[in-house]
């Protein structure tokens, strides 16, 4: 049951560059969307989240971009820094849970 | 440091025995979730409990179970263990649960190794 997919495992970047991580989903009941942040050895860090009436929502250098007719959400971080450097999953609330994509990891190059 | 306590960190044992992993949820939050990471798999949502109930089940085995105490602490059963059971096992907190909004807290995880 792939209702969410991020097509790219992995991200490389230089530093102070844009860092893009894509996420797909199918289930238009999905109303609210959120980017979680995991470091190895530690668990997911809620990042940043939007809601399905925005496009776009900021914070500092990470912005989250919707659109709902593509199902398609987007993580952008500007510039990128090397202690951004982690895996990072698109994940979406429903009933009680949450649904994860699979990860994107991104190294951020200094 | 979300807040949230699992233990062990890690845990290696054979075929066929069984584990007990346990999640201490931050102070205040009655809603529990267990979550599993298989090798290239993202997280998979076992099981929720609200103050002591279970509330939602997702792609949980028969061979797994799970309680939440009276202190809300919660314990993660596994049993009959197979290979393919090897896996990051998270805990996650909230305030509630239920609401879209609610962020949900992730401890550390136990790393599971069946050998």
């Amino acid at each position: 049951d792939q209702q969410v997919k991020q097509n790219s495992p992995s991200l490389s970047v230089q530093e102070g560059r844009i860092s893009i991580l894509n996420c797909d989903y199918t289930n238009s009941m999905f109303d609210y969307f959120l980017w979680y942040k995991k470091y190895p050895a530690e668990g997911p860090t809620f990042l940043i989240s939007i809601s399905s009436i925005k496009d776009k929502n900021e914070d500092g250098r990470f912005t989250v971009f919707l659109n709902k007719s593509a199902k398609h959400l987007s993580l952008h971080i500007v510039p990128s820094q090397p202690g951004d450097s982690a895996v990072y999953f698109c994940a979406f609330p429903y009933g009680n849970k949450l649904v994860f994509g699979a990860g994107t990891i991104l190294r951020v190059k200094s | 440091d979300s807040g949230v306590t699992q233990t062990p960190k890690h845990l290696i044992t054979a075929t066929g025995q069984r584990v007990t992993l346990r999640c201490s949820p931050r102070s205040g939050d009655l809603s529990v979730y267990w979550y599993q990471q298989s090798l290239d798999q993202g997280l998979q949502f076992l099981i929720q409990y609200y103050n002591g109930e279970e509330r939602a089940k997702g792609n949980i085995l028969e061979r797994f179970s799970a309680q939440q105490f009276p202190d809300l602490h919660s314990e993660l059963n596994l049993s009959s263990l197979e290979l393919g059971d090897s896996a990051l096992y998270f805990c996650a907190s909230s305030v509630v649960g239920g609401s879209l909004q609610e962020t949900q807290y992730f401890g550390p995880g136990t790393r599971l190794l069946v050998l």
